[in-house]
């Protein structure tokens, strides 16, 4: 099976640097990705990391170390707008989803 | 404009009585899926279909059943809904079994089982 494991909160203030730590526990697992959730909205794709590294993505970056089993999203240049749930999610062989339990980010002023 | 479809948005049903909530896209992709969303929870999904007659299970499919009969199209059907799957579900989509990891989400639908 696969579960997945992250902080359930996070603050910052605005134009500070953070970052959301992903675990998993896997049996089979194509890689990890995140995606952004405001309250009220529906889930919107971020990044994802197919291989091991550092993916970027204008202010967003994704990492990836499976003899780790541990990924993290790095979000720079923290402004308002990014306050938000932040969820990771893997694709497993059997080609379903799962997702972790999302960390809620509050940016502060 | 790309986009996942949901209907309705939100509904309010008493136990036992059968339901649909549709999902439809126009991006033409082949996987399609269903999740629900419960606090603390995180994003389940319920069934995922690869394809067109091509449909499986995920991690909580008990009380669930979908179809795939056209690829744009992918029903959510509560045969006996009951008050513990009061939740929000969205249906998502995404290109040849979320090769690229983007899966696209629908507006989500709000039910209420009382």
């Amino acid at each position: 099976g696969q579960s997945l494991e992250q902080p359930s909160e996070v603050t910052a203030v605005e134009g500070a640097i953070v970052q959301i730590n992903c675990t998993y526990q896997t049996s089979g697992f194509y890689g990890l990705s995140w995606y952004q959730q405001h309250d009220g909205g529906a889930p919107t794709f971020l990044s994802y990391n197919a291989l091991d590294g550092l993916e970027e993505t204008g202010r967003f970056s994704s990492f990836l170390s499976r003899s780790d089993s541990y990924g993290y999203l790095l979000l720079q240049e923290l402004q308002m707008k990014d306050s938000a749930s932040y969820f990771c999610a893997g694709l497993n062989y059997g080609q379903n989803f799962v997702f972790g339990p999302g960390t809620r980010l509050s940016v502060l002023p | 404009e790309a986009q996942v479809t949901q209907n309705p948005r939100y509904l309010i049903t008493v136990t036992g009585k059968k339901l649909t909530v549709t999902c439809s896209q126009n991006m033409n992709h082949e996987y399609m899926s269903w999740y629900r969303q419960d606090p603390g929870l995180g994003l389940r999904q319920i069934y995922y279909s690869m394809n067109v007659e091509v449909t499986d299970k995920g991690d909580v499919p008990e009380g669930y059943k979908v179809s795939r009969k056209e690829k744009r199209n992918f029903p959510l059907i509560l045969e006996s809904p009951s008050p513990n799957q009061t939740s929000l579900y969205f249906c998502a989509s995404s290109l040849e079994r979320g090769s690229s990891y983007e899966q696209y989400f629908g507006p989500g639908t709000r039910l209420t089982v009382t």
